[in-house]
């Protein structure tokens, strides 16, 4: 069973530009989840999304939004990059149902310069 | 909303000993899951271990164990017989659990623990 894939490993963006990332889940998961991370704050939680809806929401500007397809493949965009978002994002699907793991893809290093 | 604390920024251990890695949190919720996350330098976010708080029994994978605390909010986990392999930065996470036993879907991590194991 392929696991989590994430395109692209990595990229190199200029301030002000906006990315899209993109994220696969595990074959049967319909969660995804998006998270940040940066050496000065850690992992932090982005958005989920279930069944193309988002369920939740973490604390962060809405340059930051994101989608789920009806594949359950999600995407996220952030527009008019700063400096600041320089960071690993990972994409993490589950079950939800039952066993509440939370499976991760490799990320995507993202560089604003 | 619920806090993870993990007080150790590194530790260091020689193959084959033993460590053992501590992880407290905060939350009104009685339903809820906690995890240990590794990530090697590969960045690869890898499920080490898993605990339902409603399980008093604590969980345990090969050379790898927790003590849960749930009074205490305390979750810590041990890892015998270290390995080379061990290597790597460790997180704690918490999920909240829904009613009917799925789960909320987001992940609240620690600061997490670089955990070196010396041949």
């Amino acid at each position: 069973k392929a696991g989590v894939t994430q395109t692209p490993r990595y990229l190199i963006k200029t301030r002000g530009q906006q990315v899209t990332l993109s994220c696969s889940p595990i074959s049967g998961h319909r969660s995804v989840s998006w998270y940040q991370q940066t050496p000065g704050q850690g992992l932090q939680f982005l958005f989920e999304y279930f069944s193309e809806t988002q369920r939740n929401k973490g604390n962060f500007p809405g340059r930051f939004s994101g989608r789920q397809f009806s594949n359950s493949r999600s995407e996220m965009n952030v527009s008019t990059l700063e400096l600041g978002d320089s960071a690993l994002y990972l994409c993490a699907s589950s079950l939800t149902q039952g066993r509440a793991e939370a499976f991760f893809g490799q990320g995507t290093r993202l560089t604003v310069v | 909303a619920q806090t993870v604390t993990q007080s150790q920024p590194e530790m260091s251990v020689q193959e084959a000993e033993t460590v053992t890695l501590s992880c407290t949190y905060d939350t009104s919720e009685n339903n809820y899951y906690l995890f240990w996350y590794k990530q090697p330098p590969s960045r690869q976010m890898i499920l080490v271990i898993r605990q339902e708080a409603y399980k008093q029994q604590n969980a345990t994978e090969n050379r790898f164990s927790v003590n849960f605390q749930k009074a205490a909010k305390s979750f810590s986990l041990k890892i015998s017989d270290s390995q080379l392999g061990d290597t790597a930065m460790y997180f704690c996470a918490f999920m909240k659990q829904r009613a009917g036993g799925t789960s909320y879907g987001k992940l609240t991590f620690g600061q997490g623990t670089i955990l070196t194991v010396h041949p």
